[in-house]
């Protein structure tokens, strides 16, 4: 069974705008991590947020927290052509991964 | 290595065989994960080792699947007689204790397992 639960499932915008999008998840949580997936093979490791943390950025990408909604967000900034992936949330309780089923952003040119 | 390996790429097999699949951690990492993605759903976990001993096996969905990390370094995934419901992308991940802080996982590009 999957913990995390991506909203929306599928989202596709113009190059150049924003893309957010959230991710639910049911028990307590150590950190929780974003993940690209490119032609669902390989998993990239975007960025970790830990518990104690509401908000962290890496580049374009801007994630928040909120752990008494058991809530997250992503959002990428002035997406590019080559943002249009697959993205996962994962929540980590010890050393185990619980993924969702992901958002599929689609970048248009 | 620069990262986490996996061989095959892609595997066809039919059912009823049984199929190996192995995974290079990268280089000082101890712990080793298996996962399983089907079309259109997030990665599942399968097992967890913490050197050479699988810590966590929960994952595995019943006796026909097995792994093994002899020397502490590369795994394996063994499936016996392959059923189709076993075609999916097997990945394998790689990070420092968990324990010792915040660790990220690092994923291999996976194995698409297809039982005809």
């Amino acid at each position: 069974s999957q913990q995390g639960e991506e909203d929306p499932q599928a989202l596709s915008i113009q190059e150049g705008e924003n893309a957010t999008m959230n991710c639910s998840y049911k028990t307590s949580i150590n950190n929780l991590q974003w993940y690209r997936q490119n032609s669902g093979r390989g998993l990239v490791h975007l960025i970790l947020i830990r518990s104690n943390e509401r908000e962290k950025h890496s580049g374009r990408l801007r994630v928040t927290l909120d752990t008494s909604k058991k809530s997250s967000s992503l959002l990428i900034t002035a997406s590019r052509a080559a943002d249009t992936a697959s993205y996962f949330c994962a929540t980590a309780h010890d050393y185990k991964l619980s993924f969702g089923a992901g958002t599929t952003v689609t970048v248009r040119a | 290595g620069a990262g986490v390996s996996q061989t095959p790429s892609n595997k066809v097999t039919e059912k009823g065989k049984y199929v190996e699949l192995r995974c290079d951690p990268i280089s000082g990492h101890t712990a080793l994960y298996w996962y399983r993605q089907s079309l259109g759903q997030g990665p599942e976990f399968l097992i967890y080792f913490q050197g050479t001993g699988a810590a966590d096996d929960s994952g595995l969905p019943n006796d026909r699947f097995f792994a093994v990390r002899p020397e502490g370094s590369v795994s394996t995934l063994k499936i016996q007689r392959t059923e189709r419901g076993d075609s999916a992308v097997y990945l394998c991940a790689s990070s420092l204790k968990w324990w010792e802080k915040p660790s990220t996982q690092y994923f291999g590009p996976g194995t698409r397992l297809t039982v005809l």
